[in-house]
């Protein structure tokens, strides 16, 4: 597709139970990053991949958070444990390799994904 | 510490009347500064990317600057349809993005 894609759109889960949130970037985008964003907040930088590898991962709240991307297109967030504060919505975005042309640099957003936890 | 402040946080105009939001920014190496709208329950959609201090960029009844320390969005005779929340963003060396909480337009017919 053109944009971004996540899914699924909403997920209801049960506190203690694992969920995985998908991102589907835009095609030829090597950078891939994930964000929480809470009501009235701007968007939290969770984890950051280029390529395969995870680039940045600063911003995992704690070990219940691990995200992949093993083909370096896909990318899978994965949440053990689920606990009510981690009911957010979910935002993953893409940009064009950081290198040469700086006109690249700007991320693509999905639509998001909204995580409750009940 | 890496930081970005937006504000107002809450802005209602009349239709027509125009204003600037700010953001102001404190980072270690500015790689860019992005400005967002995001209307409820989507995604943010990319709307400018500046570089440098004294850059400047238009699209339709948007315009952005910046300066070493702030960024404004100015809107010229807003319409209804320009209601969203206006996200500020900084890239830095480190390819690390900080954003600020938003602010929130309405505009009243």
């Amino acid at each position: 597709g053109a944009g971004v894609s996540q899914t699924p759109s909403n997920k209801v889960t049960e506190k203690g139970k694992y969920v995985e949130l998908r991102c589907d970037p835009i095609s030829g985008h090597t950078a891939l990053y994930w964000y929480r964003q809470s009501l009235g907040q701007g968007p939290e930088f969770l984890i950051y991949f280029q390529g395969t590898g995870a680039a940045d991962d600063s911003g995992l709240p704690n070990d219940r958070f691990f995200a992949v991307r093993p083909e370096g297109s896909v990318s899978t967030l994965k949440i053990q444990r689920t606990e009510r504060g981690d009911s957010a919505m979910y935002l993953c975005a893409s940009s064009s390799p950081s290198g040469g042309d700086s006109s690249y640099n700007e991320q693509f957003f999905g639509p998001g994904t909204r995580l409750t936890v009940l | 510490e890496d930081q970005v402040t937006q504000s107002p946080e809450a802005l209602r105009l009349q239709e027509g009347e125009s204003s600037s939001l700010n953001c102001s920014y404190t980072v270690s190496g500015l790689r860019g500064l992005f400005w967002y709208r995001q209307d409820p329950g989507k995604g943010p959609e990319f709307l400018f990317t500046l570089y440098s201090a004294g850059e400047e960029k238009e699209k339709e009844r948007l315009k952005a600057t910046l300066t070493k320390k702030e960024s404004f969005l100015h809107i010229t005779a807003p319409k209804p349809e320009d209601s969203a929340t206006y996200l500020c963003a900084v890239r830095t060396f480190g390819n690390q993005f900080y954003f600020g909480t938003g602010t929130s337009l309405t505009v009243i017919p």
